[in-house]
């Protein structure tokens, strides 16, 4: 079935240090692809999109780049803050007829001081 | 403010009883859905909506029910509480066309605890 892979974490970076999270994901066609992310004590929201293949969606120093040929969606950012500090979830939405999103399993990253 | 209003915060319910999980958007949303999130699990959707009167289930449905009379409005009922079902809840609502469709704007949660 349509499925979403993220790497496992928890990930702990000093400030400044590069990020990536690893999201790879299963579905037949072209599904839209999502990261959410998650702070303390909050409910999700959205940070970056993008609904078609080798478009980059980006937001608040987070890129992401929807490669279709090796179904991933990784998530980017040269140098992290201490407020970046958060759960971040790689979703997909099926193409055509189904509003419903089908979440990984969230990576939670700590970033020091 | 606009969004999406969860109550209550916290609950703790004993095995067997029943209750209910409010959910309100006032951003005239047509797609509604609820989701438990468990440690290493992620989410998981339970029920949703595409508009009024239209309700579906989700990957995770047992033990649980929900309604959607108005466009606002999308309660979640536990009809009877097991321990299993020991989460945080999560109404999520977004435009079902358009630009807008698919970005889900989400409650702050609810986290139930059965006993």
């Amino acid at each position: 079935g349509d499925s979403v892979t993220q790497m496992e974490g928890p990930v702990t970076l000093s400030e400044e240090a590069c990020l990536t999270i690893n999201c790879t994901y299963t579905a037949t066609g072209y599904p839209s692809l999502f990261w959410y992310v998650q702070y303390p004590g909050e409910g999700l929201q959205l940070l970056l999109k993008a609904t078609k293949a080798d478009d980059k969606g980006s937001n608040k120093g987070f890129e992401a780049t929807y490669r279709k040929e090796t179904t991933s969606f990784h998530l980017e950012k040269g140098s992290v803050q201490v407020s970046d500090s958060a759960v971040y979830f790689c979703a997909l939405r099926l193409q055509g007829g189904s509003e419903k999103l089908v979440f990984g399993k969230g990576t939670k990253l700590t970033v020091n001081p | 403010n606009a969004g999406v209003t969860q109550t209550p915060k916290f609950q703790v319910l004993k095995t067997g009883q029943s209750m209910t999980l409010q959910c309100a958007q006032d951003m005239n949303h047509e797609y509604m859905s609820w989701y438990r999130q468990d440690p290493g699990m992620g989410l998981r959707l339970i029920h949703y909506s595409v508009g009024a009167g239209i309700t579906d289930q989700g990957e995770v449905p047992n033990g649980y029910n929900v309604s959607r009379s108005t466009t606002e409005d999308f309660p979640l009922r536990l009809l009877s509480a097991a321990p299993s079902q020991t989460s945080v809840y999560f109404c999520a609502s977004s435009y079902g066309t358009g630009v807008g469709a698919n970005v889900l704007t989400f409650g702050a949660g609810s986290r139930l605890t059965v006993l």
